[in-house]
């Protein structure tokens, strides 16, 4: 069984600070979605990254995909309190429809 | 957009009760699935379905059953609830149209309260 593990588990910090979380795994990801989810909302897709190596950017946040596709890491530069909410890695097992999910990074962005 | 809506934001029931949460999509989404999340947890498959009138168990099946009469709705029950049902339940709707990157679209959640 696939285990995803996400850290820091916590992260408080002031905003205009810059930041990074990670995501590993402990087999090679089929394919690796980052998910977003604000205080009493439900996840929202922010990236879905395939190939080893791969950079994505979503304005302040850079998405990175490790060569052998068993890590991945979030950087977020200058954070913002609306980038504040729970950040989760998930990974779409090879032929599945369903999606193993790590059990997030909780960011807090202080004022 | 894809839009995932539950019946409810929040809902207190008694012990012992029947519960259905509803769970509608409108992207005319394959698969669907219901999970609970719990702090410290995370995020716990209970059943998906992948057609109407298919289902699947997850991970936590025990003390829930589902229902798909129709592809846009999937509807999670709790046949008689208990309190350590207390949970956050969302579901979640993804395409089999794009192979390998079976995104999920969730809906805003049913925060559930068992007394």
């Amino acid at each position: 069984t696939q285990l995803l593990e996400q850290s820091p588990q916590f992260l408080s910090i002031q905003e205009g600070e810059n930041l990074t979380v990670y995501c590993n795994s402990s087999s090679v990801f089929s394919s690796l979605q980052w998910y977003r989810q604000e205080p009493g909302e439900g996840p929202v897709l922010l990236v879905t990254v395939v190939t080893g190596g791969e950079v994505k950017k979503l304005k302040r946040l850079t998405f990175q995909f490790g060569d052998a596709r068993k890590d991945s890491s979030l950087h977020i530069t200058a954070a913002q309190t609306g980038d504040t909410g729970l950040y989760l890695c998930a990974d779409s097992g090879a032929g599945s429809y369903q999606l193993t999910f790590g059990k997030g990074t909780k960011l807090s962005v202080i004022p | 957009d894809v839009k995932v809506t539950q019946s409810s934001r929040y809902l207190v029931k008694r012990t012992g009760e029947k519960v259905f949460l509803e769970c509608v999509q409108d992207m005319d989404h394959e698969n669907m699935f219901w999970y609970r999340q719990d702090p410290g947890l995370g995020l716990r498959l209970i059943y998906f379905s992948y057609d109407v009138k298919m289902k699947e168990k997850g991970d936590i099946p025990e003390g829930y059953s589902v229902s798909r009469e129709k592809k846009e709705r999937f509807s999670l029950i709790l046949e008689s609830a208990s309190t350590n049902q207390t949970s956050m339940y969302l579901c979640a709707s993804t395409s089999s149209g794009r192979i390998g990157l079976y995104e999920q679209y969730f809906g805003p959640g049913t925060r559930l309260t068992v007394t």
